[in-house]
């Protein structure tokens, strides 16, 4: 069973642009979730998508967006990017989230730099 | 509010055990993550906790959970240099959302 898989691994960016990362989840799987790393904030979350609905956001600006498809791929898209942007975006997915089981497992992320 | 805090080292000789421990304030939370991060890797779900356990023992790995202390644990018996990572405690205080919060990381050195 092949796993989360994120699209493009390595990507750099000049200020002002925008950007589109892409999320592939487990088969059968139909939540999403992002999250972006960087040494000074660590793991924080953006948003969740499930149903192709944002069902929870994090505490990011609005050039932070996401969405997800019928086959519940996921996309998010950061416009504008600014030198702090630069972060390693990791996508989650999981089967269906419930308060029972909310088990995520990870991509290995796509490394966005910002120069 | 929401916070998970982890102390950021850990040094240990290889064979022996490491604990790596955690605090959360969110009561809330079902469930409790361990996760594992090798360099330029993802995030590698290692095990999980349901609230209303103490224990979970996984193969090598045991997961204490002291849940009036909020204070949760990972015990790697026989550490080996391949365990050398950077180790997350996570906790979803959201009930049926994905919204996983992390601590910063607890960084496993394993030396001969």
């Amino acid at each position: 069973k092949a796993g989360v898989t994120q699209t493009p691994r390595y990507l750099i960016k000049t200020r002002g642009q925008q950007v589109t990362l892409s999320c592939s989840p487990i088969s059968g799987h139909r939540s999403v979730s992002w999250y972006q790393q960087t040494p000074g904030q660590g793991l924080q979350f953006l948003f969740e998508y499930f149903s192709e609905t944002q069902r929870n956001k994090g505490n990011f600006p609005g050039r932070f967006s996401g969405r997800q498809f019928s086959n519940s791929r996921s996309e998010m898209n950061v416009s504008t990017l600014e030198l702090g942007d630069s972060a390693l975006y990791l996508c989650a997915s999981s089967l269906v989230p419930t308060p029972v089981n909310t088990e995520a497992f990870f991509g290995q992320g796509t490394r966005l730099t910002v120069v | 509010g929401e916070d998970v805090e982890q102390s950021l080292f850990l040094s240990v000789r290889e064979g022996d055990s490491s604990v790596i421990n955690c605090t959360y304030t969110d009561s809330s939370s079902t469930y409790l993550y361990w996760y594992k991060q090798e360099p330029g890797a993802g995030l590698q779900l290692l095990t999980y906790i349901f609230s209303n356990m103490d224990m979970k023992q996984d193969q090598r790995l045991t997961v204490l959970l002291n849940k009036k202390d909020k204070h949760l644990s990972l015990r790697i018996a026989d550490t080996q240099t391949g365990d050398s990572a950077i180790y997350f405690c996570a906790e979803n205080p959201s009930g049926g959302y994905n919204k996983l919060i992390f601590g910063a990381g607890t960084r496993l050195a394993v030396h001969p």
